[in-house]
């Protein structure tokens, strides 16, 4: 079935320090990957996606990467800030769905 | 624009009752889908609606249904409430559906169960 698996389950960082999230997904058919923020008692907010007919993509700080062939994908953090603190949740998509299959989620801590 | 937009923020029903949530999408966007939250089994896909029509269905028992009205506007009721169906359970709207469409989530709403 669809399964998406997405390591570490935490991670703390010093400030300035870069963060690595890695997500690995089953369904080879998944062609859209968005990643989601969530703090404490708030809503997930999407912060970058890709698609697969795309490698990498770079929004400021935070960059994503996808390998299609290997069947995973992972987000780069540079230069963290304590306000980076939060879980962080990937998911994968099917094609012709808008049925999000999420990971786990990370608990990333930047601390000062 | 308005955000997503889902009431009530906070319920508390006991079990074998029934609840009925709230979902407004983004204006413009007709594409609803449904998630669970809970600490241990993460963000789980309830449904998903477009153009008043389930167009996807995760794996949840028959006792979650949802529907959605002409203005796009989602409803999900859960009847015979059990105690782990206390969680916070979140809408996302999209311009439409299908894969590669950005899904935006509303603020949830948290359903306890006693």
């Amino acid at each position: 079935g669809e399964n998406v698996e997405q390591h570490p389950s935490t991670l703390s960082v010093q400030e300035g320090d870069s963060a690595v999230i890695k997500c690995t997904y089953s369904d080879s058919a998944s062609n859209y990957f968005p990643w989601y923020k969530q703090e404490l008692g708030k809503r997930p907010q999407l912060i970058i996606d890709i698609r697969s007919n795309v490698g990498e993509k770079k929004d400021q700080r935070i960059a994503v990467t996808l390998n299609k062939t290997a069947k995973h994908f992972s987000l780069h953090i540079t230069e963290t800030q304590p306000e980076d603190s939060a879980v962080y949740f990937c998911a994968a998509s099917s094609r012709n769905t808008g049925k999000l299959i999420f990971g786990q989620g990370t608990t990333l801590q930047v601390k000062p | 624009k308005a955000g997503v937009t889902q009431t009530p923020r906070y319920l508390i029903k006991t079990r074998g009752q029934q609840v009925t949530l709230s979902c407004s999408p983004i204006s413009g966007h007709r594409s609803v889908s449904w998630y669970q939250q809970t600490p241990g089994q993460g963000l789980q896909f309830l449904f998903e609606y477009f153009s008043e029509t389930q167009r996807n269905k995760g794996n949840f028992p028959g006792r979650f249904s949802g529907r959605q009205f002409s203005n796009s506007r989602s409803e999900m009721n859960v009847s015979t409430l059990e105690l782990g169906d206390s969680a916070l359970y979140l809408c996302a709207s999209s311009f439409t559906a299908g894969d590669g469409y950005e899904q935006y989530f509303g603020p949830g709403t948290r359903l306890t169960v006693t």
